[in-house]
């Protein structure tokens, strides 16, 4: 399976303020998707991250909201704007490596707390 | 009605015995399912994969399941203490507003205690 790095691993941050968060992959990859985990819940899909177009956003998420790059085939970032207490969560960079995209793995996550 | 339901929790074992973790789902054209374990602080793992109705065998792991019922089981045989973890449920979408994409349950909290 694919290493997955993802960085920061955690950050507290202030209200109003935006927090980019990158994912790096050691091999390329032609799906990613960003999982947001918020306490004691499950993982909700924000987005699937494609290369070389605009993300592609689940109900309830906006690109001004979480904006998402994806330059290339082994690296994005999710970036959290205008952040308030309730953005605080897990957000999780995720490949598939699957023909359709159906098996994910997962980076480490990264723990982001709002004040 | 949720896509992917798992039976609540917390799930309590003693060590050496079987546990259990069913699911359901709503959306019937789904053909894969899968497991993913996920440690406290940690980020979920994949540990079975399963696309055909009966059971499928790995180590000390047995996922079962049946489409005609929309039901999807895990079974952990000799439960170990480092079995301790959350178990998500996932469903690979077939239509609507799941289609191509990954739906987890809310996942079920296990322990074991020795």
């Amino acid at each position: 399976s694919a290493v997955i790095s993802q960085k920061p691993s955690r950050d507290i941050c202030q209200r109003g303020t935006s927090l980019t968060i990158q994912c790096q992959v050691d091999s390329q990859v032609t799906m990613m998707f960003w999982y947001r985990q918020q306490p004691g819940q499950s993982l909700t899909l924000i987005a699937t991250a494609n290369q070389g177009s605009e993300a592609t956003y689940e109900s309830g998420f906006v690109i001004d909201k979480f904006p998402i790059s994806r330059p290339n085939l082994t690296f994005s970032t999710l970036t959290v704007s205008n952040m308030s207490p309730e953005d605080s969560s897990i957000y999780l960079c995720s490949v598939a490596n699957s023909p359709l995209g159906e098996k994910l793995f997962f980076g480490s996550g990264t723990q982001l707390s709002v004040l | 009605q949720k896509e992917v339901e798992q039976n609540s929790g917390p799930l309590s074992v003693p060590e050496g015995a079987i546990a259990s973790l069913n699911c359901t789902y709503s959306d019937r054209g789904s053909q894969s399912f899968f497991w993913y374990r996920q440690y406290s602080g940690k980020s979920p793992e994949l540990i079975m994969s399963i696309y055909s109705n009966g059971d499928k065998e790995d180590g000390r792991f047995t996922a079962q399941l049946n489409k005609a019922s929309q039901y999807v089981s895990l079974l952990i045989r000799d439960s170990q203490p480092s079995d301790s973890a959350t178990y998500l449920c996932a469903v690979w979408g077939s239509g609507g507003t799941s289609y191509g994409k990954l739906t987890f349950g809310q996942g079920t909290i296990l322990t074991v205690h020795p």
